[in-house]
């Protein structure tokens, strides 16, 4: 069971808007920390996609956005494309346990 | 261009110690701002974070992990290593070696994430 919980798929055809939650609690999201999101591809390393609840790394294209509010954290994709069939994961940071936490990743199909 | 690469045994024993290193090449894992860490994920699952290590050698580990999770840093051939004992088939997965960057100075631990990661690697746990 992982400390922040992500649904397990979220599905969207082409040219559509999906989004992505991450749900955290007081000890994480809801402290004020930071939510980050990575993208994994199949059969490849996580990619880190958005930083610090909403900026891009240069070259992620500005289809990807992110947000935070209260304990919840929300990435969302604007005209999805083929390419962006992947899994999404989000991450904190965990004052009870001390540690760096992940989601447990929702896998994205496009239809 | 910062890349980072593990590298060790893809099998091990069971009750045996699972040791792999990561060479960081492109950069200098001395640097002050940065951490490095462990991440794996087993077949089919999510990521897990394992622990991280600064260059000065402090850790921070799972508490999960923690009684059997060592992360240690060799400056001088840019690698950082994670041994974990007592394995069993439940630590089957890919192990992902990752830089731990945050943006700006005087970053809390909570503002740190994992910007560059290596291909990573599959340890199988079998006899």
């Amino acid at each position: 069971q992982s400390v922040l919980t992500q649904p397990p798929s979220v599905s969207g055809a082409p040219g559509q808007r999906v989004t992505f939650s991450c749900t955290g609690s007081s000890s994480n999201i809801g402290a004020g920390y930071d939510v980050h999101w990575y993208q994994q591809l199949p059969g490849t390393a996580p990619k880190l996609l958005i930083y610090g609840n909403n900026n891009r790394p240069s070259g992620v294209p500005d289809r990807f956005s992110g947000s935070k509010s209260g304990t919840s954290a929300s990435l969302a994709i604007t005209g999805l494309q083929a390419e962006d069939e992947a899994d999404y994961y989000c991450q904190s940071y965990d004052s009870s346990l001390s540690g760096w936490v992940f989601g447990g990743g929702t896998k994205l199909t496009v239809l | 261009q910062l890349q980072l690469q593990e590298s060790g045994p893809g099998l091990v024993k069971p009750s045996e110690t699972l040791s792999l290193t990561c060479t960081v090449s492109g950069g200098s894992i001395s640097s002050s701002s940065y951490y490095w860490g462990w991440i794996r994920q087993p077949p089919g699952k999510g990521l897990e974070w394992i622990g991280s290590i600064y260059y000065s050698g402090s850790t921070y580990y799972n508490p999960s992990l923690k009684s059997r999770v060592t992360i240690s840093v060799d400056t001088s051939n840019n690698q950082f290593s994670v041994k974990l004992s007592s394995v069993t088939a439940a630590d089957t997965a890919v192990y992902y070696c990752a830089r731990v960057y945050c943006t700006g100075g005087n970053c809390y631990l909570g503002d740190y994430y994992f910007d560059y990661w290596g291909q990573g690697t599959l340890v199988t746990v079998s006899s």
